[in-house]
């Protein structure tokens, strides 16, 4: 079926340090990967997308890096600040269906 | 400004009432979406839109409807027949339908909060 499933559900990390969040899919036709960091209370904001043609994309401190073969695309977040607490949503677009489905959340904390 | 504005920014229910999310657009968008999230899980699809005049059920439509009878407006009623409407909506846009390459990327709204008293 349609599904992505993404992990971790919860992360804490230390200011400065890195963040790996990571989403796994089952359609391997699937070509299109978006992120969403969204705020308390808001809307979620597009950070970084990725196709199928790339394996890794890149925007300053946030990277995103996609294993076909495996099945699988990572959120990448280095020297992590205050303003990326937040919570951030994996999607897919799977060939099959005009739509996105998206992934359940990681809610990122940063510790001072 | 160009971007998608969503209102009220929280709205309460009484048993048994019909109530109407408002969404506006004004990037000119041709697809539009409801979503809904509830704590701690992701979002799912109500009903989308391609065009004017024109609208898909998404995974959960039981209880909703839609129209679409302007390119910048999709506004989302909760029916009665929704037992649980308690959840965070958001609605989004897209120049084009997924699978329509780089014109599928969705900008979203800043939500409204249904709440039933």
């Amino acid at each position: 079926g349609e599904n992505v499933e993404q992990h971790p559900s919860t992360l804490s990390v230390q200011e400065g340090d890195s963040a790996v969040i990571k989403c796994t899919y089952s359609d391997s036709a699937s070509n299109y990967f978006p992120w969403y960091k969204q705020e308390l209370g808001k809307g979620p904001q597009l950070i970084i997308d990725i196709r199928s043609n790339v394996g890794e994309k890149k925007d300053q401190r946030i990277a995103v890096t996609l294993n076909k073969t495996a099945k699988h695309f990572s959120l990448h977040i280095t020297e992590t600040q205050p303003e990326d607490s937040a919570v951030y949503f994996c999607a897919v677009r799977y060939s099959s269906a005009s739509k996105i489905i998206f992934g359940s959340g990681t809610r990122l904390s940063i510790r001072p | 400004d160009g971007g998608i504005t969503q209102s009220p920014k929280y709205l309460f229910r009484k048993e048994g009432q019909n109530v109407t999310l408002s969404c506006e657009q004004n990037l000119n968008h041709d697809a539009m979406y409801w979503y809904r999230q509830d704590p701690g899980q992701g979002l799912r699809l109500i009903y989308y839109s391609q065009i004017v005049n024109d609208f898909q059920k998404g995974d959960i439509a039981e209880g909703y409807s839609v129209s679409r009878e302007k390119k910048e407006s999709f506004p989302l009623t909760v029916t009665s027949a929704q037992k649980n409407p308690t959840a965070f909506y958001l609605c989004a846009s897209s120049i084009g339908l997924p699978g329509q390459g780089v014109t599928e990327t969705q900008y979203f709204g800043p939500g409204t909060r249904l709440l039933v008293l």
